[in-house]
């Protein structure tokens, strides 16, 4: 099946600094990436869907500026978390969608928790 | 606009009882239905999926879910369930690009 990774699996990084998290489809090509944020025992809400050489399209409320998402190739999407703050801590879950898949299923990625102090 | 409701946050059984996870959907269109199961610090498992096929679909680990349009809804269930199916399960709704979940439902099975 379908593998979704992403990197790094847990990070801790200190408020003001930027924390960049890949996510990458190992064994198909994704023209479609998404981003998600979950917060403890909470449901997943979608922050942006990434379309590979084309800007992101960010849901409403969350700061393009702050976080900067990069669909360079057909298997890898990065996440750049800038001038991280404590408020920024949380789960991100990135998802891949095949190119030709119309049933809407996105392989998943194992998450990243990122821990700002 | 699309939306998922799911009843209870947290479900506990015993082990060997039925599991019954329940979902209802809203959508303006013929939907895409999901379940995903996700284990701590884990990202989301794909358990079955409804795309308009039969209305009764079989995934993994044993679940299945019944595709009611009268009731719009979606409900998960096991027959017998098994310590190993402790998780966190999402109901999730599709329709063009986007996924939008439930708040999901903690399942605890006991001995």
């Amino acid at each position: 099946g379908a593998v979704v990774s992403q990197h790094p699996s847990r990070v801790i990084c200190k408020s003001g600094t930027s924390v960049k998290i890949e996510c990458r489809s190992l064994d198909f090509q994704a023209t479609t990436m998404f981003w998600y944020r979950q917060f403890p025992k909470q449901s997943l809400m979608l922050m942006a869907t990434s379309n590979e050489g084309s800007k992101a399209t960010y849901e409403q409320g969350v700061e393009k500026d702050k976080f900067l998402i990069n669909h360079a190739s057909l298997t890898l999407s990065t996440l750049t978390v800038t001038s991280a703050h404590p408020e920024d801590s949380s789960f991100y879950i990135c998802s891949a969608r095949e190119a030709e898949d119309r049933g809407s299923h996105q392989y998943f990625g194992p998450g990243t928790r990122l821990t700002v102090t | 606009a699309q939306s998922v409701t799911q009843l209870g946050s947290h479900v506990s059984v015993s082990e060997g009882a039925l599991v019954l996870l329940r979902c209802n959907y809203s959508s303006s269109v013929p939907p895409y239905l999901f379940w995903y199961v996700q284990y701590p610090n884990q990202g989301l498992q794909l358990l079955l999926k409804y795309t308009s096929a039969a209305t009764l679909v079989k995934g993994i680990n044993g679940f299945e879910a019944e595709f009611k349009k009268s009731e719009t809804s979606f409900h998960l269930t096991k027959p017998s369930a098994h310590m190993s199916d402790a998780a966190e399960y999402f109901c999730a709704v599709g329709g063009g690009n986007k996924l939008t979940f439930g708040t999901g439902t903690q399942l605890k099975v006991e001995l």
